[in-house]
């Protein structure tokens, strides 16, 4: 069964720092994955996905991610924090089951 | 273009109540899909739709029922609210599974005392 893992419940980072979120997934078949971001009292709002047209994937706000076969990852990074970026942030994963699973999600806090 | 409309956005319910959890989508997606949110958890997959008159059981279904009619909209009823059953509720839609991804509802924060 497909599922994702999210390490890191919480990060923080500076403004102006790297931001790396991290997430791990499991699945029997080549599978498709996503980062989503959900902003306070907000619903989620997709920032990239993975559909094996290329390893590495942009996104919207600068995120990019890159899909690591061999590591079963999905690392969403930023190279340059914003205090906007605080939210929480939804790794997912669908492997052709008609089902998107999510992780349980990184909450980021910027600090000044 | 609406997007993915859910209401209410607020509800409280007293313990045994019922009531149906509304959404609709004007995009034609075949898929729709129910998820509850809980801190710590994630969003866990509740049912799930690939297209009218289909639906299937996700994570965790018990306590909860739909039915898809219409393409368009995608109910969920509690048929006797218990207060585990408190939680913000997202309903999503995709054009068709394999990563299409799915949008988002607003969410429907849900009480249950």
């Amino acid at each position: 069964a497909q599922s994702v893992t999210q390490l890191g419940s919480h990060v923080s980072v500076s403004e102006g720092a790297l931001v790396l979120l991290r997430c791990n997934y499991s699945s029997s078949v080549p599978p498709y994955l996503f980062w989503y971001v959900q902003y306070p009292n907000q619903g989620l709002q997709l920032l990239l996905k993975y559909t094996s047209a290329a390893t590495l994937v942009k996104g919207i706000n600068g995120f990019e991610a890159e899909f690591k076969k061999s590591e079963t990852s999905f690392h969403l990074t930023k190279p340059s924090a914003h205090m906007s970026d605080a939210a929480e942030y939804f790794c997912a994963v669908d492997d052709n089951t008609d089902k998107l699973i999510f992780g349980t999600g990184t909450r980021l806090q910027v600090f000044p | 273009n609406a997007g993915v409309t859910q209401t209410p956005k607020f509800q409280v319910l007293k313990t045994g109540q019922s009531m149906t959890l509304q959404c609709a989508q004007d995009m034609n997606h075949e898929y729709m899909s129910w998820y509850r949110q809980d801190p710590g958890m994630g969003l866990r997959l509740i049912h799930y739709s690939v297209g009218a008159g289909i639906t299937d059981q996700g994570e965790v279904p018990n306590g909860y029922n739909v039915s898809r009619s219409t393409t368009e909209d995608f109910p969920l009823r509690l048929l006797s609210a218990a207060p585990s059953q408190t939680s913000v509720y997202f309903c999503a839609s995709s054009l068709q599974g394999y990563g299409y991804g799915y949008t988002f509802g607003s969410g429907t924060r849900l009480t249950v005392v």
